[in-house]
């Protein structure tokens, strides 16, 4: 079993719809955890973290963490093209990151 | 402005050659971290160092070296034993362990041998 399991996609969303990504991890120990967003070529960079169960809003997007199920989500609301790219999960234990593979989206105009 | 700065963007190794990429961060953060990319794979940890003068081996740590002699810099030498070299490397750094803020990444230097 990966430490970090994602939908690989591609997950193809029209613009002003919500895109729905999923993670389930492996290690109960994670007590943290991030989503990167990463365009084609370039780096990852932050854009959510949570570390209590329920939901965390910032702007367009939440994050939902249920520890008990080992499961993260992130929602992107009101979808743009800029939003167009890979998003990778990541949990944090013993102060190293595990990333998923990630999940590819592409919103269409 | 702060940040982390990778180089070369672009390298080309020849078979049984060393190469060093560079990392220097002015964040005044502890940790440091290198990350192996490959095409629609997610991110490998190679090493890491939490402090100066020390480093661990990551999950694919062989056919690579390190070294932290100082808290900005994180050079890594990817070596000829290194079978498969061609990836993304992508240097990250991250204060309190990483546990509230994540880490910041550079913008990677791409590996090619040639």
């Amino acid at each position: 079993q990966k430490e970090v399991e994602q939908n690989s996609g591609p997950l193809s969303v029209p613009e002003g719809a919500i895109a729905s990504l999923n993670c389930t991890y492996s290690d109960r120990v994670s007590q943290s955890f991030f989503w990167y967003r990463q365009y084609s070529g370039k780096s990852p960079e932050l854009i959510m973290s949570i570390y209590s169960n329920g939901d965390k809003e910032d702007g367009r997007f939440t994050a939902q963490l249920n520890k008990a199920s080992q499961y993260v989500s992130l929602l992107i609301r009101d979808s743009q093209p800029s939003d167009s790219a890979t998003y990778l999960c990541a949990p944090l234990r013993d102060y190293k990151l595990s990333f998923g593979a990630g999940t590819t989206v592409t919103v269409r105009a | 402005d702060g940040g982390i700065t990778q180089s070369p963007k672009y390298l080309f190794r020849k078979e049984g050659q060393n190469v060093t990429l560079s990392c220097e961060q002015n964040l005044n953060h502890d940790a440091m971290y290198w990350y192996r990319q490959d095409p629609g794979q997610g991110l490998r940890l190679i090493y890491y160092s939490q402090i100066v003068n020390d480093f661990q081996k990551g999950d694919i740590a062989e056919g690579y070296s390190v070294s932290r002699e100082k808290k900005e810099s994180f050079p890594l030498t990817v070596t000829s034993a290194q079978k498969n070299p061609t990836a993304f490397y992508l240097c990250a750094s991250s204060s309190a362990g990483g546990t509230n803020y994540g880490y910041t990444f550079g913008s990677g230097t791409r590996l090619t041998v040639v």
